[in-house]
């Protein structure tokens, strides 16, 4: 089944404690993104990744870092964790050619 | 800078209703379009999309939008709401040629629907 799958589905920590939130996707597709998700303010994206090694910014990337060391995973990692950080988060893979984006079921972050 | 607003926070309509969810966006040449839904704790859901050619596109579920290039509107629309359409809907736009990684979301329309 093609899929985008992240873990963990919840996660609660405290300011500072270094976190990773996974992604991976089973579709071989080119694209991945991440976005957060605030209430009122709809979807923004963090980072993306056109393809292996190459990674740019997207509206919101303060805070965040991702990797993109092999195709099919895109991790997102928060070095530093603050409140402000406290979001949903979806995960996004799509192909070069169709550009329909396929999202993961999304990470519930708190921090506290 | 491109820019997607849905005027409606929140929509309520009666089943079997119809439905239309409106979306504007701003940006400086014709961009790729899409709509998205997300029902209650789940991820998003490709609907529709328009990249060119017939400005009335058909998606999944019955729904289909309109795009008019002199509004700068893609508007979502449904003939017969059906109970299980309750959900969130964004608009969303990009890039021509690079829509898939560098999306920018509207804030989204609340649907409910009364019995």
């Amino acid at each position: 089944e093609a899929q985008v799958t992240q873990n963990p589905r919840y996660l609660i920590t405290v300011t500072g404690k270094k976190l990773t939130v996974t992604c991976s996707q089973n579709m071989n597709h080119e694209y991945m993104s991440w976005y957060r998700q605030d209430p009122g303010l709809g979807l923004r994206q963090i980072y993306y990744s056109m393809n292996v090694e190459v990674t740019d910014k997207g509206d919101v990337p303060e805070g965040y870092k991702v990797s993109r060391k092999e195709k099919r995973n895109f991790p997102l990692i928060l070095e530093s964790p603050s409140p402000n950080q406290t979001s949903l988060y979806f995960c996004a893979s799509a192909s070069g050619t169709t550009y329909e984006q396929y999202f993961g079921p999304g990470t519930r972050l708190t921090v506290t | 800078a491109q820019s997607v607003t849905q005027p409606d926070i929140h929509i309520t309509v009666s089943e079997g209703a119809s439905l239309e969810l409106r979306c504007n966006y701003s940006y400086g040449a014709t961009p790729y379009l899409f709509w998205y839904v997300q029902s209650p704790g789940q991820g998003l859901q490709l609907l529709l999309k328009y990249f060119s050619g017939d400005t009335l596109v058909q998606g999944i579920k019955g729904f289909e939008a309109e795009f008019k290039r002199s509004q700068s509107s893609f508007n979502l629309r449904k003939p017969s709401v059906h109970w299980s359409d309750a959900a969130e809907y964004f608009c969303a736009v990009g890039p021509p040629g690079a829509g898939s990684y560098q999306l920018t979301f509207g804030k989204g329309t609340k649907l409910s629907v009364i019995p």
